[in-house]
């Protein structure tokens, strides 16, 4: 089975820090994806990366970076937290497979908040 | 408009209730996927159809590709099926997923 392990399920941090949120898996995946959940809102892609040391901007990349060293691991970066971003982040990974639509592989999210 | 419509975003059942949860888009899609998301945050794929229908144990989802449209059943409903229910597709065009809003499901004893 696919494991896709986040480093926190629940983070308390302040307004102004720099946070970071880490995500790992087993499988040997190429794509990895970090996504954001608000209530009424869904999940909201906010970066993705298709190989190491690649990163492609989601649908609200605003305010956050990624960093993609090594193959298994995928960091999201909260350069200067702020209380519009306490929420819950999942992160999730994917083999590059043949054509579209393969399924992906999620952690279990860690739930942010700002204060 | 969002481009994946769900319906209801609430759901109460008793158990052993059938239950029908549906999902509308309006883009081209390579796949179609239902996940469900137990409180706590993990979620987990439940189907990934693109055509017809697939069935697992009680939970059938099908897909009409001409109408846009797929529908998640439950068939004799139980308290530990009470989850957030989540339809998202693949885009044909980027190939990433967009997510509908959720179904949240309680089913009482």
């Amino acid at each position: 089975d696919v494991k896709v392990t986040q480093s926190s399920r629940y983070l308390v941090k302040r307004t102004g820090e720099k946070v970071f949120l880490e995500c790992v898996q087993d499988m040997d995946h190429e794509n990895m994806f970090w996504y954001r959940q608000d209530p009424g809102l869904g999940l909201r892609l906010i970066y993705f990366s298709y190989d190491v040391k690649m990163k492609e901007k989601g649908d609200i990349p605003e305010g956050y970076s990624v960093s993609r060293e090594k193959k298994e691991r995928f960091s999201l970066i909260l350069e200067s937290a702020s209380t519009n971003q306490t929420s819950m982040y999942l992160c999730a990974s994917r083999s590059r497979g043949e054509g579209a639509g393969q399924p992906q592989h999620f952690g279990d999210g860690t739930r942010l908040s700002i204060l | 408009k969002n481009e994946v419509e769900q319906s209801p975003q609430n759901l109460t059942a008793q158990e052993g209730e059938f239950i029908t949860i549906n999902c509308s888009y309006s883009v081209g899609i390579s796949a179609l996927h239902w996940l469900q998301q137990h409180p706590g945050g993990g979620i987990v794929s439940l189907f990934m159809l693109s055509s017809g229908k697939k069935k697992h144990g009680r939970l059938i989802a099908t897909i009409n590709i001409q109408e846009k449209h797929s529908s998640l059943h439950i068939t004799a409903s139980h308290p530990r099926d009470s989850a957030v229910y989540i339809c998202a597709v693949s885009s044909s065009d980027t190939d990433k997923l967009i997510f509908g809003t959720g179904t949240r499901l309680q089913v009482f004893p």
